[in-house]
């Protein structure tokens, strides 16, 4: 069984840019979630996707957003990037009706 | 929203010794709660859960007790081994709810 796969692992970018941070869900899961988590803080919500529509999201800005394909594969996108991004970026799986939630091992991103 | 509060943030307990940490939730809609084990570099692991109507649940040296009156919930490790050391989260969910909340997290350390 293939666990949540995350890339890039880490990623460098400036303020202002864009980026797009990649992830596949665990075999048998078809619902994604993203967290970010600042450097010693709990993770927290940022969005899920079911059916590839957003089904919830937390409190962030509409310049994050994300995609879910068919594959249940899942993208998320954050535009006009500030140095509050500075994060590790986590994408979770799950399957619908049960409660379990799976991380991958996170995106490191940094803004300078 | 919910709000949970997690305690300690930080525990040094001797090999072989029991570590208990503590997390207080502020949402009576809440009835699912994980706990999360991350280790340096990867994202976070699921150790074990319990829902509402449950008021213990026991894996190998890891158990987790509820209870709903006081809205808090704990994590007991026994006979602790290095390996346990990382940083363990708590969180929490309402039904229905796709966000999980989580506490601030405890770095846990054990002392050989």
């Amino acid at each position: 069984e293939t666990g949540v796969t995350q890339s890039p692992t880490h990623l460098i970018k400036t303020r202002g840019q864009q980026v797009t941070l990649r992830c596949s869900s665990q075999s048998g899961h078809n619902t994604v979630s993203w967290y970010q988590q600042a450097l010693g803080q709990g993770p927290q919500f940022i969005f899920q996707y079911y059916r590839e529509e957003e089904n919830g999201r937390g409190n962030f800005p509409p310049r994050f957003s994300g995609l879910q394909f068919p594959n249940y594969s899942s993208e998320l996108n954050v535009n006009a990037l500030e140095l509050d991004d500075s994060a590790l970026y986590l994408c979770a799986s799950s399957k619908t009706g049960n409660e379990k939630l799976f991380f991958g091992s996170g995106t490191q991103l940094s803004v300078l | 929203g919910e709000n949970v509060e997690q305690h300690p943030s930080t525990l040094s307990v001797q090999e072989g010794d029991s570590a208990v940490i503590k997390c207080t939730y502020s949402d009576s809609a809440s009835n699912y709660f994980p706990w999360y084990k991350q280790e340096l570099g990867k994202g976070p692991q699921l150790i074990i859960d319990i829902r509402s109507n449950v008021g213990e649940k026991k894996d190998q040296r890891i158990a987790v007790t509820l209870n709903k009156t006081a809205k808090h919930f704990s994590l007991h490790i026994t006979e602790t081994q290095p390996e346990d050391s990382a940083v363990y989260f708590c969180a929490a969910r309402a039904f229905g709810n796709e966000k999980l909340t989580f506490g601030t997290g405890t770095r846990l350390t054990i002392i050989p």
